[in-house]
């Protein structure tokens, strides 16, 4: 599985788009970028994942590189409940979580 | 719908102890993952079920520990002689197939004391 790496923290205003990098230079033809979020103390919770088209849904957007090297997360209007660490994955099927960015949302 | 359920939700146990904790995936789902965590560090994969096929068994720490996956639903992960480096949350998920993405469950905290 490739190794991924993203920011240790980054703040967001609530209301505002978070946008959160991931870079997975080392990704494989047949690896999904995965995001996931952990709120503290709860199980991971899935936000979104894709191959190589850019995919969205109810919870984010997710932007792939046209060559894959590197991904971008957007919350599109944060709110507080949306802090929490975020984890991007670059894998087949068994999730190997690294550091993952810690997203705070202020007022 | 019912999500992943995971039993008991707290164990405690003496050094030495076996332990075996339960993982009820969602209903259709053919991928079942463990994972487990250790205070203060990432999430670590274990073992993952797909269907009649082997299990990938790659990140089970020591023989120790195993895991069946009866009738392709319910799992049992199994800790033989617990030692306190096994405290951690164990994470169980599923998903609907390989790929897809995956469920989680609470988790079951287990303290070896």
């Amino acid at each position: 599985d490739a190794k991924t790496t993203q920011p240790t923290s980054m703040d967001c205003a609530e209301g505002r788009a978070a946008n959160l990098p991931c870079n997975h230079s080392t990704i494989s033809g047949n690896e999904y970028v995965y995001w996931y979020r952990q709120i503290h103390s709860q199980g991971p919770q899935y936000i979104i994942h894709g191959l190589k088209n850019n995919e969205t849904n109810e919870m984010a957007s997710l932007i792939i590189t046209e060559d894959r090297k590197s991904s971008t997360l957007i919350l599109p209007h944060a709110t507080l409940r949306d802090t929490a660490v975020y984890y991007c994955i670059a894998a087949l099927y068994k999730l190997i979580f690294g550091a993952g960015t810690r997203l705070a949302v202020h007022p | 719908g019912a999500g992943v359920s995971q039993s008991p939700s707290n164990k405690v146990t003496e050094k030495g102890k076996d332990v075996e904790l339960r993982c009820d995936p969602i209903s259709g789902h053919t991928a079942l993952y463990w994972y487990r965590q250790s205070l203060g560090q990432g999430l670590e994969f274990l073992i993952y079920f797909q269907g009649n096929s082997a299990p990938d068994k790659s990140g089970l720490p020591s023989d120790r520990f195993s895991a069946e996956r009866t009738g392709g639903s319910v799992s049992t992960l199994t800790i033989q002689r617990t030692q306190q480096e096994d405290s951690a949350v164990y994470l169980c998920a599923s998903s609907l197939a390989r790929s897809a993405e995956q469920y989680f469950g609470p988790g079951t905290r287990l303290t070896v004391t």
